[in-house]
């Protein structure tokens, strides 16, 4: 059965360092997103792309962040310089249809030092 | 308040019992779907309701929804110990397509 898939599935880093988080989203998918998850907290929406632009973004979707498709298979998320409270899951998930289901990756805990 | 709560935050049972989960939500939704995630691992979709739909099976899962009060719930029948896991329910509002994340069931069944 096709999936997301995340890589890597933990990264650590230093503050103020670029991180680059890639995901391979299901391949006939359309609609792509990435989520946080503070540990103990709330699932958090980050970004959804569509037609190779951002359709929605979040408040915590800063000049900080950006996503990229740079080929088509392969979605990405960057973090140009990283702080202590970007530490958290981020998953990527993907969809057949904008308001539908969306299927997660197993997501890339990322901490920063 | 936040859009989408549920509870309780915690529920123990026994295997073999039912497990039933709330959740509630401020704002009208398209559709509220309810995810499964086991510790430290990824979201696993299990149902999507629309919001002009009142009630949905899959397998052992059954979803309510009740627009008039703005509620879901989610009930696992006759379950397993491999049903340990933290549930979300999670809502799509207006034309966007983020997902709204509740804070979450944590399951556990024991044998």
């Amino acid at each position: 059965e096709p999936e997301v898939t995340q890589t890597p599935s933990h990264q650590v880093t230093q503050m103020g360092q670029e991180v680059i988080l890639r995901c391979v989203p299901i391949s006939n998918h359309l609609y792509f997103y990435w989520y946080r998850q503070i540990l103990g907290q709330k699932v958090e929406f980050l970004v959804s792309f569509y037609n190779n632009e951002i359709s929605e973004k979040s408040e915590i979707f800063d000049d900080q962040f950006s996503v990229e498709r740079p080929d088509g298979s392969n979605f990405t998320l960057k973090i140009r310089s990283t702080k202590l409270e970007d530490s958290a899951m981020y998953f990527c998930a993907s969809g057949t249809r904008g308001g539908g289901e969306q299927f997660f990756g197993p997501g890339t805990r990322l901490t920063v030092l | 308040s936040q859009q989408g709560e549920e509870d309780p935050q915690a529920l123990s049972i026994q295997e073999g019992e039912n497990a039933t989960m709330n959740c509630s939500y401020k704002t009208s939704i398209n559709n509220l779907q309810w995810y499964r995630q086991n510790s430290g691992r990824g979201l696993v979709h299990l149902i999507l309701i629309r919001s002009n739909e009142r009630e949905k099976h899959s397998g052992r899962l059954r979803v309510t929804l009740d627009t008039s009060k703005k509620s879901s719930s989610l009930l696992i029948t006759a379950s397993r110990a491999a049903d340990t896991a933290s549930y979300f329910c999670a809502s799509i509002t207006g034309g966007g397509n983020k997902l709204t994340f509740g804070t979450g069931t944590q399951l556990k069944v024991e044998l």
